[in-house]
């Protein structure tokens, strides 16, 4: 079955605890992304890639890191995780970045930092 | 930049009712347009989408026709189910310069049907 993982699903950490959020995909696509989603705010991006070892910013990428050293995988890493991060991310891919071609998302992970 | 308004919620419908929720853009170039639905406790899931003007992107009983004159893309439902139930956003993908194209969201709008 075509999908996008994410894991964990939901996790509660303490602020400064570095976390990873892992994201996997298994339709070969080029283009992957992760958004976070708060109320009222809709989806922001916080960082995307074209391909693999080619990463950008997005809208809000203070505070995170990503890496794209295979296709598949896309984790998004919280060095130092503080209190404003605490909201639903979302792991996204295409096929390719073209803009007619739309993004499958992951199932979220809801992250909680006290 | 690229923005997408849609109208706000919460919107509560009988079932059967019609269902429009509205969504206007503002881009530069020429954008692909969907409409993307969110069920509780799940990912986001592609309910339409079209790539040009007068284009119209159907599913599910859902439709909406991307109107480059008035920079719309309303979303249209003719009867709409319990099962319809969800938060609804509206979104643009465009090229953002190096070579990559980036996905604005509307805010969402949360849609109730009641039986």
């Amino acid at each position: 079955e075509a999908q996008v993982t994410q894991n964990p699903r939901y996790l509660i950490t303490v602020t400064g605890k570095k976390l990873t959020v892992t994201c996997s995909q298994n339709m070969n696509h080029e283009y992957m992304s992760w958004y976070r989603q708060d109320p009222g705010l809709g989806l922001r991006q916080i960082y995307y890639s074209m391909n693999v070892e080619a990463t950008d910013k997005g809208d809000v990428p203070e505070g995170y890191k990503v890496s794209r050293k295979e296709k598949r995988n896309f984790p998004l890493i919280l060095e130092s995780p503080s209190p404003n991060q605490t909201s639903l991310y979302f792991c996204a891919s295409s096929l390719v970045a073209d803009s007619s071609y739309e993004q499958y998302f992951g199932p979220g992970t809801r992250l909680t930092v006290t | 930049g690229d923005s997408v308004t849609q109208m706000e919620g919460p919107v509560t419908l009988s079932e059967e009712a019609f269902l429009t929720i509205n969504c206007t853009y503002t881009a530069t170039g020429y954008p692909s347009l969907f409409w993307y639905v969110q069920y509780p406790g799940e990912g986001l899931q592609l309910l339409l989408k079209a790539t040009k003007a007068d284009d119209k992107g159907s599913n599910k009983g859902f439709e909406a026709t991307y109107r480059k004159e008035t920079t719309s893309f309303h979303l249209e439902k003719g009867s709409v189910q319990v099962s319809d139930s969800a938060v609804y956003f509206c979104a643009l993908r465009s090229y953002s310069g190096a070579g990559s194209y980036q996905l604005t969201f509307g805010k969402g709008t949360k849609l109730s049907v009641i039986p």
